[in-house]
């Protein structure tokens, strides 16, 4: 009963490194998204996916990097880190029926200085 | 484009105060409308929703209308309780096949005994 899963929980990043947020749902949702969130800010929308091999920009894409090769798993990469960047990072999934819930993983909290 | 605003926070109450939480949208056509909770240190998770006017969400003693003539969709609770610390957010699904959310900013409700 994992539902979606998000590694790590925490990472402090140096300018201008690289790392992958991890995602990966059991439930086998088509959908799957990434947000941020900022404080005062809501979520915003990064990327998300309709299915494997298919992914789309959301409202906030640049810096980041996304790929779908399994219903399971959608990584988050980023690959010159900036400060800007710092945030709660969440992945989400849905069947993607109209009206339909989206399930939450417990968040990355990453740090870029 | 579509939109979602939400009254700021931090709302402070007292434990069986009753609790309103502001929120309308703007959107073309017929959006669905939710709201999510999130816990300290958790993701999101869908506390009520209503698909079409009029509808009524209701869950945990919370409930919504979808008031399409107002574009509104105020969350109350007739007497919070301190397990309902949290911040609350409003969101709507916009059009089309993605099923993508939109996200106000967020209000954190601070119950004390």
């Amino acid at each position: 009963n994992a539902g979606v899963t998000q590694t790590p929980k925490f990472r402090i990043l140096k300018i201008g490194q690289s790392m992958t947020l991890q995602c990966t749902q059991d439930m086998n949702h088509n959908y799957m998204y990434w947000y941020r969130q900022d404080p005062g800010m809501g979520l915003k929308l990064i990327y998300y996916s309709v299915g494997a091999g298919i992914t789309d920009k959301g409202e906030v894409p640049n810096g980041y990097n996304v790929s779908r090769s399994t219903t399971e798993d959608f990584p988050l990469r980023l690959e010159l880190a900036a400060p800007s960047q710092t945030s709660v990072y969440f992945c989400a999934s849905s069947y993607g029926e109209r009206g339909e819930k989206l399930f939450f993983g417990s968040g990355t909290q990453l740090s870029v200085l | 484009g579509d939109s979602v605003t939400q009254m700021e926070g931090p709302v402070t109450l007292s434990e069986e105060a009753f609790l309103t939480i502001n929120c309308t949208y703007t959107a073309t056509g017929y959006p669905s409308l939710f709201w999510y909770v999130q816990y300290p240190g958790e993701g999101l998770q869908l506390l009520l929703k209503a698909t079409k006017a009029d509808d009524k969400g209701s869950n945990k003693g919370f409930e919504a209308t979808y008031r399409k003539e107002t574009t509104s969709f105020h969350l109350e609770k007739g007497s919070v309780q301190v397990s309902d610390s949290a911040v609350y957010f409003c969101a709507l699904r916009s059009g089309g096949a993605t099923n993508k959310l939109i996200f106000g900013t967020g209000t954190l409700l601070a119950v004390q005994p």
